[in-house]
């Protein structure tokens, strides 16, 4: 069956450091893998997103790499800072008519000043 | 920041009540969604639409009942409010060919 993993354990870093974040999929073949972040109480927000044939994209503090072997994606983030804490969800597309996302149960990161 | 709006944010209603959550965008998208949120859960779809009087079922069941009569409206409806129906719901819009999705605020829904 299809499967979207992130770790669901929180991802507890010092300020300053650089955090990263795994998703992890199975059955899934997907053109892209989208990264969001989302805050307690509102809707996710888009962050970045990564095509099946590039390894690396970057925004600013921000770096995604695409495993299409691995079936992986890591999502960076340098220089972190307590506004960071959040949740980052990642979600790919189901590879087939319609192409509609599939989001990742999502992992907690804090920020610890 | 998007262009889709949600109201109500907070609704508290009792047992058995009719109830519309409205979800509207202005960016021209044809693809909209209802996710439906627990507080620290993963998001569960449970309708999307791919344009005007397209309805389908998402990946978890609920009660509740969607419609797209225009292109930038999206309501949902519970006919009969439980507590169960509890949540926070949350409406999408997306762009093509990506499927990016754009989130609303999302409405927060208590049912005693």
């Amino acid at each position: 069956s299809q499967k979207i993993e992130q770790n669901s354990e929180a991802l507890n870093i010092q300020e300053g450091k650089t955090a990263t974040l795994t998703c992890n999929y199975t059955n899934y073949s997907p053109a892209y893998l989208q990264w969001y972040r989302q805050d307690p109480g509102r809707g996710p927000v888009f962050l970045l997103l990564i095509r099946e044939n590039e390894k690396e994209k970057r925004k600013e503090r921000l770096k995604v790499t695409f495993d299409t072997t691995l079936k992986q994606s890591l999502f960076h983030i340098t220089a972190s800072q307590p506004a960071d804490s959040a949740t980052y969800l990642c979600a790919l597309d189901k590879g087939n008519a319609g192409n509609m996302l599939t989001f990742g149960g999502g992992t907690r990161l804090m920020v610890k000043p | 920041e998007a262009d889709i709006y949600q109201t109500p944010r907070y609704l508290v209603i009792g047992t058995g009540k009719k109830i519309t959550l409205e979800c509207s965008q202005t960016m021209g998208h044809d693809k909209m969604y209802w996710y439906q949120q627990d507080p620290g859960m993963e998001l569960h779809l449970i309708h999307y639409s791919y344009g005007v009087n397209s309805t389908e079922k998402g990946d978890l069941s609920s009660e509740s009942t969607v419609s797209r009569i225009r292109t930038e409206h999206f309501p949902l409806t519970l006919e009969s409010a439980r507590p169960s129906h509890t949540s926070q719901y949350l409406c999408a819009s997306s762009t093509q060919p990506q499927e990016t999705q754009y989130f609303g605020p999302g409405t927060r829904l208590l049912v005693l």
